[in-house]
């Protein structure tokens, strides 16, 4: 969906290394999210944040965090990168009185 | 331990016939439950959905049957076509003031042979 823009869209980097993953998204929509999809899993929620003010853990938060600089950006970093995070990442936008989610199309980061 | 576990993993079927994917729940305060339908290289993509006052909703070729009483949901795609081919993940959501909160089923790849 090209109104949810991810960046970068690939990223190979080192074990311990810091890392941010950017989403920004043009449909005006108040709620955003990050997820991380792995073979067999499905998607798995990170971190949603509901407005500007409002950020809230998911399923699996452990080892990242998140910053909503603004209503249309959201990003996504990893302090210190470990292999096991190694995956498929996913943010995704909705409107406020909910309705179906919005994906962008991915950044598949490798860490080595 | 993953709250909608779906089935297969993988489905290859041949053009015109008929793919099947089934998924279960346990939890029964999910009031939705949408497929979302992902190409390679690309973000998932809501499919069709349903709620669950209702047994069966059709668009075109993709049919989602829904049994309340034993928390299962199937997805049937009727004359399948090779462009069908693409990875299916069914989901289950938690009302609005839950944040919109989607969890999935673990996706089937599906292949359909010309």
């Amino acid at each position: 969906d090209a109104d949810v823009t991810q960046t970068p869209r690939n990223r190979i980097t080192k074990t311990g290394k810091r890392i941010m993953l950017e989403c920004s998204q043009t449909k005006g929509h108040d709620r955003m999210y990050w997820y991380r999809q792995d073979p067999g899993l499905g998607l798995r929620l990170i971190y949603y944040s509901f407005d500007v003010k409002d950020i809230n853990k998911g399923e699996i938060s452990d080892g990242y965090s998140v910053s909503r600089q603004a209503q249309a950006k959201f990003s996504l970093s990893l302090e210190s990168a470990i292999p096991n995070q190694t995956a498929l990442y996913f943010c995704a936008t909705s409107g406020p009185k909910g309705g179906p989610q919005h994906f962008g199309d991915g950044t598949r980061l490798s860490i080595l | 331990q993953q709250q909608v576990k779906q089935s297969p993993q993988s489905l290859i079927v041949q053009k015109g016939g008929i793919s099947i994917i089934n998924c279960a729940y346990e939890n029964t305060a999910f009031d939705y439950f949408p497929w979302y339908q992902q190409f390679p290289g690309k973000g998932p993509a809501l499919l069709i959905a349903i709620r669950p006052d209702v047994s069966e909703k059709k668009e075109g070729r993709f049919t989602i049957s829904f049994n309340k009483s034993a928390k299962q949901f199937s997805l049937h795609i009727m004359d399948s076509q090779p462009g069908d081919s693409a990875t299916y993940f069914c989901a289950a959501f938690r009302g609005y003031n839950a944040g919109n909160m989607l969890t999935f089923g673990g996706g089937t790849r599906l292949m359909v042979k010309p």
